[in-house]
């Protein structure tokens, strides 16, 4: 099962690009990376998911490394709104989203 | 977004209560998920729905019951809770494929938030 591996905490300055990494060494093939994220007190919500390309839509893009072993998602202009964890998940099993610890950003203004 | 709606947002429970979560969803998805996330650990999946059949079971206990009456809605009936079962209860739906290997994303709602005596 792939693993992903993401820093507990990052911090970025309001109107900078937040740049959140994401290790998953042992992903295999088929598996998608999927990013989302969690403000307090609300569900997880989706943001962007992509296989081997770079990914873009309205939210963030999504660099995936060529050996596609690492990725990281941008996002281009963080808004304190954008203060959340986020999650980097590799899916594990057949319908099955695990999230683990993810990444407290933390938007400053 | 608001594509997945879940009420109550907060429930508080006595040990005898029957309660009734619901979930329904407005994406044209044909797969419903119930979560649990309990403080401090990850999502656990609890009961799957595609195609209105239910697929999977991570062994949750029996005083939880799931029940999907069309693609859209999905309840979680809940009786004799223990102090444990304290958590944020997560309805989820995506579009899935025959045999669920598809990659589409699953949207969230923003859960109930279950208070167990």
């Amino acid at each position: 099962d792939a693993k992903t591996t993401q820093p507990p905490s990052m911090d970025c300055a309001e109107g900078r690009a937040a740049n959140l990494p994401c290790n998953h060494s042992t992903i295999s093939g088929n598996e998608y990376v999927y990013w989302y994220r969690q403000i307090h007190s609300q569900g997880p919500q989706y943001i962007i998911h992509g296989l081997k390309n770079n990914e873009t839509n309205e939210m963030a893009s999504l660099i995936i490394t060529e050996d596609r072993k690492s990725s990281t998602l941008i996002l281009p202009h963080a808004t304190l709104r954008d203060t959340a964890v986020y999650y980097c998940i590799v899916r594990v099993a057949r319908r099955q989203l695990t999230f683990g610890s993810g990444t407290q950003l933390t938007v400053l203004p | 977004e608001t594509g997945v709606t879940q009420t109550p947002r907060h429930l508080v429970m006595g040990m005898t209560n029957k309660k009734s979560l619901k979930c329904e969803q407005h994406l044209g998805h044909n797969a419903m998920y119930w979560y649990k996330q309990s403080a401090k650990k990850p999502l656990e999946l609890m009961f799957v729905y595609s195609l209105e059949e239910r697929v999977e079971n991570n062994s949750v206990p029996s005083r939880f019951s799931p029940e999907c009456p069309n693609s859209s809605h999905l309840f979680l009936h809940l009786h004799t809770l223990q102090p444990e079962d304290s958590a944020l209860y997560l309805c989820a739906s995506s579009q899935d494929e025959r045999g669920g290997h598809g990659n589409q994303p699953q949207h969230f709602g923003d859960g109930t938030r279950l208070s167990c005596l």
